[in-house]
């Protein structure tokens, strides 16, 4: 168990709609970073917010966007859906990663949420 | 251009028996580099971290390697089990200003009995 959670584990939806996907993430930890991960796939950043500003960004369209509330958790919203967004998003969070320390890239997962796109 | 691939992409081998892993980056300026065990369907979980001054690392049956040289990483697993059934993926964190994190593909391993 890594104390992050998501929410819902799976979901269905059709072209052009919209989505959002929840994370709560562990106690302490002031650092949320969101995954797209196709199957067979290693994980792909989207972004990363720390305290409640998005402080990094990977390549995917703005209508990839989140939010990051003061209580650390946070949401991944996905605008006018296109089937090759079918995958699993993951959240992970993390303490402030210090270059060189202990924890640096330790991120802890939650169990994803599944999105199918049809 | 940062990159981490991973060898091979997928790997069978019988319960009991050893395999390694391997890991290619070139990935610059190097921090740290992480394995993390992902299975099916489930989020990845850290496995080991190697800084750049560490050659070696073992976690149980699970022994890490780094040159940081010819930046190449490996991961020993021993005695494999039926649970080491997972991906496994190597991930390297730049020492840039967010401490980017450079994700290889993975290694698919299926352990059969």
């Amino acid at each position: 168990e890594t104390g992050v959670t998501q929410s819902p584990t799976h979901l269905i939806k059709t072209r052009g709609q919209q989505v959002t996907l929840r994370c709560s993430s562990q106690s302490g930890h002031n650092t949320v970073s969101w995954y797209q991960q196709a199957l067979g796939q290693g994980p792909q950043f989207i972004f990363q917010y720390y305290r409640e500003e998005e402080n990094g960004r990977g390549n995917f369209p703005p209508r990839f966007s989140g939010l990051q509330f003061p209580n650390y958790s946070s949401e991944l919203n996905v605008n006018a859906l296109e089937l090759d967004d079918s995958a699993l998003y993951l959240c992970a969070s993390s303490r402030t990663q210090l270059a060189g320390g202990p924890s640096a890239g330790e991120l802890f997962f939650g169990e994803g949420s599944r999105l199918t796109v049809l | 251009k940062n990159q981490v691939e991973q060898s091979p992409q997928s790997l069978i081998i019988l319960e009991g028996k050893n395999c390694t892993l391997q890991c290619n980056y070139t990935v610059s300026p190097f921090s740290n580099l992480r394995w993390y065990k992902q299975d099916t369907g489930r989020g990845p979980v850290s496995l080991t971290i190697m800084t750049f001054s560490e050659n070696t690392k073992s976690n149980r049956r699970y022994t890490a390697t780094l040159d940081a040289d010819t930046k190449q990483s490996s991961l020993h697993i021993t005695a494999s089990q039926l649970s080491d059934s997972a991906s496994y993926i190597c991930v390297v964190i730049l020492m840039d200003s967010n401490y980017q994190l450079i994700w290889g593909a993975g290694t698919k391993l299926i352990i059969k009995p």
